[in-house]
């Protein structure tokens, strides 16, 4: 099974900051890579697919980036509705798997 | 709009069986790939299985650690996804949430609980 390795595992941060959250695949992926964030109590929502690909409707300030084991979550200025959980998601080879999440919180 | 709608969550004793439903609508099911995904207690997110569309050959696949007891299907009929779980254990306790493919829409989830 691929595992994904996901860091930091937390993290407090200021609003406007400069976020980024690194998954790292125990094998190549290739471009198989999504991003979901998960407010608390909420249902998770997906940011990007095939690493880079932002979502419709998802803010310019999150990007994606990275292709084979390395990816990158950029939040370019942190605001306060991305206090919140992410996770990545690989999906080039089953079983499936998720990075552990990164809980990024109010500094 | 796409909609999933998960049912059949509940409390059940170890070793015990419950089926979970995800009823969709607002996109075409019998051409996706659909999952399902768990979130225990304060855990973060796990990929239960997939099945294709019929089209794609249908082939279930699943996480080894419900692999044998868990059976995914799809009724195209009724644009309905199903999650079998059979000799349930404490640890399959979680909400569990169907989504499309590869987690482009969710539902809001169902729970189980396992416990005697």
């Amino acid at each position: 099974d691929i595992q994904m390795t996901q860091s930091p595992s937390a993290m407090s941060a200021s609003v406007g900051d400069r976020v980024t959250i690194t998954c790292r695949a125990s094998q190549g992926i290739s471009s198989n890579l999504a991003w979901f964030q998960q407010k608390p109590g909420k249902v998770p929502k997906r940011l990007i697919y095939s690493a880079s690909t932002l979502e419709s409707g998802v803010p310019s300030r999150f990007s994606g980036s990275g292709s084979g084991t390395e990816f990158t979550l950029t939040i370019s200025s942190l605001q306060p509705e991305d206090f919140a959980t992410y996770y990545c998601l690989q999906h080039d080879t089953f079983p499936l798997t998720f990075g552990g999440g990164t809980n990024v919180e109010i500094k | 709009e796409v909609q999933l709608v998960e049912s059949g969550g509940g409390l059940v004793k170890p070793g015990g069986s419950l089926r979970l439903s995800c009823a969709t609508s607002g996109f075409t099911f019998s051409g996706a790939w659909m999952s399902w995904v768990r979130q225990a207690p304060g855990k973060g997110l796990e990929w239960v299985g997939q099945i294709k569309s019929k089209s794609g050959g249908g082939t279930p696949v699943y996480a080894a650690a419900v692999k044998g007891r868990f059976t995914i299907s799809r009724d195209d009929s009724k644009d309905t996804l199903y999650l079998q779980m059979n000799s349930l254990k404490t640890e399959d306790t979680a909400l569990y949430y169907c989504t499309t493919g590869n987690g482009g829409g969710w539902g809001q989830g169902t729970v189980v609980t396992v416990s005697s």
